[in-house]
């Protein structure tokens, strides 16, 4: 049992490149959810999807798009990266809504350059 | 709208010493309260969770009341040991929202 793993774990961009981050969990979760982590603003939501073939925004959603590929996979794209995306991104999975009492399961993370 | 404010670090201890990291929140309904705590390199993981007003959570010696009439969450522990450094999120969800908020992170050091 893998839990969410994410690829890469690191990348170093330039401004206007594009890159797709990947995310899979193999523990039958409905909802998945991508975060960026900044120094001293915790984590915020980028994009989330309630179940295979939904997604809604997040607090961040500027400058990403998002695919639920099917259940196990949540993919994010930066389709022209910029230096403000600089940042650490964590994918996340849950049983049910995060809205809820249930607590979300992490990836180790994909830490991301752009120059 | 819902938001968690806590403790900002870092925060040292020596080993054996009693912690204390606050956590207040503000939310406009009814919600579940967490703590998760992230190691070196790794994501966050589940430490506890509490889900209504006077509940306590509890794991690893950790502990957290969630406190609805001061609106807090604050994480105690007796006796620090040294493989406790790590960073801790204050976190909270709420039904009316599909997301969990979290606080800006305590990065805890302990020393032997």
């Amino acid at each position: 049992n893998a839990g969410v793993t994410q690829t890469p774990k690191f990348q170093v961009l330039k401004t206007g490149q594009s890159m797709t981050l990947q995310c899979a969990q193999d523990m039958n979760h409905n909802s998945m959810y991508w975060y960026r982590q900044d120094p001293g603003m915790g984590l915020r939501l980028i994009y989330y999807s309630a179940s295979e073939g939904t997604t809604d925004k997040g607090e961040v959603p500027n400058g990403y798009n998002v695919s639920r590929l099917n259940k196990r996979e949540f993919s994010l794209r930066l389709e022209s990266a910029a230096p403000s995306q600089t940042s650490v991104y964590f994918c996340a999975s849950t049983f049910g809504l995060a809205g809820g009492a249930y607590e979300q399961y992490f990836g180790p993370g994909t830490r991301l350059t752009v120059t | 709208g819902n938001s968690v404010t806590q403790m900002e670090g870092p925060v040292t201890l020596s080993e054996e010493a009693f912690l204390t990291i606050n956590c207040t929140y503000t939310a406009t309904g009814y919600p579940s309260l967490f703590w998760y705590v992230q190691y070196p390199g790794e994501g966050l993981q589940l430490l506890l969770k509490a889900t209504k007003a006077d509940d306590k959570g509890s794991n690893k010696g950790f502990e957290a009341t969630y406190r609805k009439e001061t609106t807090s969450f604050h994480l105690e522990k007796g006796s620090v040991q040294v493989s406790d450094s790590a960073v801790y999120f204050c976190a909270l969800s709420d039904p009316a929202m599909n997301d969990m908020r979290f606080g800006a992170g305590t990065r805890l050091t302990v020393k032997p």
